[in-house]
């Protein structure tokens, strides 16, 4: 199985900080990465697609980017509703693997 | 509007068995392929099992020969049918559709997660 690596576990920030998280693959797995939005209580939310590829309606703050295995989602400014859990996912094998999730906190 | 309901989830004695639901409304479920993604309390995300359009069904090795996924094409309704129960089974349980126009896809829409609590 590919395992999926993020860091850090947890990002403490401020609003209006630029963040940048990174996703690491055990073994290459293209561009075919996608990262979501978790609220307590909620399920994922798709941000992001094919590495970099900003799904319909998701704010243009967000963006993501890299390939084969490290991949970075950046947050421009952080606002009040961005403070969740962010995890990526990979699909080039059919195990369909997640990361264990960076949890950003307000600082 | 596309939504994913799900139902079904319970309190449930090791070695039993449960099936849990998933309603769609705003698409076809028989014309794409679904996922079931659990989550444990506090814990990831992981991948329990597909069905592809066509028919064709895959499961985590965690799950194979315990769980079956199926869908009622009538109903419009995904299944989960969930047998041989364990512990570690313990997690919400969400329904996702899969988008595969790379690789074998990602998840988009979610339900909104059904708690399957495994517990004598």
């Amino acid at each position: 199985d590919i395992q999926m690596t993020q860091s850090p576990s947890t990002l403490s920030a401020s609003v209006g900080d630029r963040v940048t998280f990174t996703c690491r693959a055990s073994q290459s797995v293209r561009s075919w990465l996608a990262w979501y939005q978790q609220k307590p209580g909620k399920a994922p939310k798709l941000l992001i697609y094919d590495a970099s590829n900003l799904e319909s309606g998701v704010p243009s703050r967000f963006s993501g980017s890299g390939s084969g295995t490290e991949f970075t989602l950046t947050i421009s400014s952080l606002q009040p509703d961005d403070f969740a859990t962010y995890y990526c996912q990979q699909y080039n094998s059919y195990s369909r693997t997640f990361g264990q999730g960076t949890k950003v906190e307000i600082k | 509007e596309v939504q994913l309901v799900e139902t079904g989830g319970d309190l449930i004695q090791p070695g039993g068995s449960l099936r849990l639901s998933c309603a769609a409304s705003g698409f076809t479920v028989s014309n794409n392929h679904m996922s079931w993604v659990r989550q444990a309390p506090g814990k990831g995300l992981e991948w329990v099992s597909v069905i592809y359009s066509g028919g064709s069904t895959y499961y985590a090795d965690s799950v194979k020969g315990r769980f079956t996924i199926s869908r009622d094409n009538s109903k419009n309704t995904l299944y989960l049918q969930m047998n041989s129960l364990r512990a570690e089974d313990t997690a919400v349980y969400y329904c996702a559709r899969v988008y595969d126009s790379s690789g074998y896809g990602w998840f988009d829409p979610w339900g909104q997660g059904t708690l399957v609590t495994v517990s004598s």
